[in-house]
């Protein structure tokens, strides 16, 4: 089966501009959760989708925003890039809204922000 | 969710048994304790979870003493392949809305040859 995917790779952007990321889940799962992670340090939660909507936001600005679509896959945007939003991005899919710790991660998109 | 505090950092070579311990002090009543491993540029793998004494998989062994303020998740036998970074969780089994996994800033284990 296939885990988490994730597009693209990796993405290099000038501050002030647009991004956008995109994940699908693993078949079967209807959550999907976003999470950055600076070098050095730990994933930070930015939001959780559930069957379109949004089920929780971290401590992030307005600049991010994210959406899930009928088929569960997710995109994550940010705007007006500054450089602290270099870092790698990360999806993470699960079964339902609730559920263990178990989740199941992607490989991240890796965002340069010059 | 309560905070845990782990090494920064740890040295092993192959073939020997590695422990790294976290310690929880204000750990709840219904926290369970999960661990994830990390390698570079990829996203974090569930290791294990527990919630008291011991659980094993086949990846790694979990303790947890009885006051469950602190677990040690013991890698056996280490290979190259194991040079990750550690995170210990700490947090209720079930979560409902909102689904927030809390990461610290992990142990990252080097396995020298």
């Amino acid at each position: 089966d296939a885990g988490v995917t994730q597009s693209p790779t990796h993405l290099i952007k000038t501050r002030g501009q647009h991004v956008t990321l995109r994940c699908s889940p693993i078949s079967g799962h209807k959550s999907v959760s976003w999470y950055q992670q600076v070098l050095g340090q730990g994933p930070q939660f930015i939001f959780q989708y559930y069957e379109k909507e949004e089920r929780g936001r971290g401590n992030f600005p307005d600049r991010f925003s994210a959406r899930q679509f009928p088929n569960y896959s997710s995109e994550l945007n940010v705007n007006a890039l500054l450089l602290g939003d270099s870092a790698l991005y990360l999806c993470a899919s699960r079964r339902g809204l609730a559920g263990t710790y178990e989740q199941y991660f992607g490989p991240g998109t890796r965002l340069t922000v010059t | 969710l309560a905070k845990t505090t782990q090494p920064i950092s740890m040295d092993s070579y192959e073939g020997q048994e590695v422990n790294i311990t976290c310690s929880h002090n204000n750990i709840a009543t219904n926290d369970y304790i999960t661990w994830y491993q990390q390698f570079p540029s990829q996203g974090p793998r569930f290791i294990i979870q527990g919630y008291k004494t011991k659980v094993t998989n086949e990846v790694a062994s979990l303790f947890i003493p009885a006051d469950r303020k602190s677990s040690t998740l013991s890698l056996p036998r280490v290979s190259l392949s194991d040079t990750a970074v550690y995170y210990c969780l700490v947090g209720p089994r079930w979560f409902n809305a909102g689904n927030m996994l809390t990461f610290g800033g992990g142990t990252r284990l080097m396995v020298k040859p």
